[in-house]
């Protein structure tokens, strides 16, 4: 079935690196995302990995995936209080008639403290 | 600047009324798609539509009904059957819905519903 499973609450202090998880089932997802969700507002795209890819990394965050284990990490390096947000993690999967179906996680509520 | 705007922020509905939660975007997206966000849930699909004139059911589209008469514009209204309608509404679109290139979506601010 469909069903991406994330932590729901992380803690960090401000300047630490933060690393968020995200395991998912569909071995044949191509895309996985990272979207950041501020209170009251809609969520934002922050970057995303191709599945036949291990790594990305875009300034202060860095993707892993373990595709033989479906799992997918976020690293935020020198975490700031602006980085407290909830965090959702997507796989792209495949339905009937070419259709795309993004499967989002629960979230993780990432909270920055001095 | 491109992007999709939802409005109003937030909406009430009374016992037995039907709402209609507008959704705009300007980015020349073909898709379209609703979604409804609970505490503590991620977001459940409601509706989506591939393509002016035509949209799906999602996992949860009891209670609701859409149309997609112009490709920018995709209202998503809440029927009094829906019996449980108090929720976040998030509208997204992306370029299209082909599974196998980087189709990302992107979100409106979202509209709050309450029951009064």
């Amino acid at each position: 079935g469909e069903d991406v499973e994330q932590s729901l609450f992380l803690s960090v202090r401000e300047g630490d690196s933060s690393v968020i998880n995200c395991t998912y089932t569909d071995s044949s997802s191509t895309y996985l995302y990272w979207y950041k969700q501020e209170p009251g507002a809609g969520l934002q795209l922050l970057t995303y990995i191709f599945s036949n890819m291990d790594m990305k990394q875009d300034q202060r965050l860095t993707v892993l995936l373990n595709k033989k284990d479906k799992h997918l990490s976020l690293r935020i390096a020198d975490t700031q209080t602006g980085d407290s947000a909830i965090y959702f993690c997507a796989e792209s999967m495949a339905f009937s008639g070419g259709y795309n179906k993004l499967i989002f996680g629960a979230g993780t509520r990432l909270a920055v403290h001095p | 600047d491109g992007g999709i705007t939802q409005s109003p922020k937030y909406l009430f509905r009374k016992e037995g009324q039907n709402v209609t939660l507008s959704c705009e975007q300007n980015l020349n997206h073909d898709a379209m798609y609703w979604y409804r966000q609970d505490p503590g849930q991620g977001l459940r699909l409601i509706y989506y539509s591939q393509i002016v004139n035509d949209f799906q059911k999602g996992d949860i589209a009891e209670g609701y009904s859409v149309s997609r008469e112009k490709k920018e514009s995709f209202p998503l209204t809440v029927t009094s059957a829906q019996k449980n309608p108090t929720a976040f509404y998030l509208c997204a679109s992306s370029i299209d819905s082909g599974h196998y290139s980087n189709q990302p979506q992107h979100f409106g601010d979202g509209t709050r519903l309450s029951i009064l």
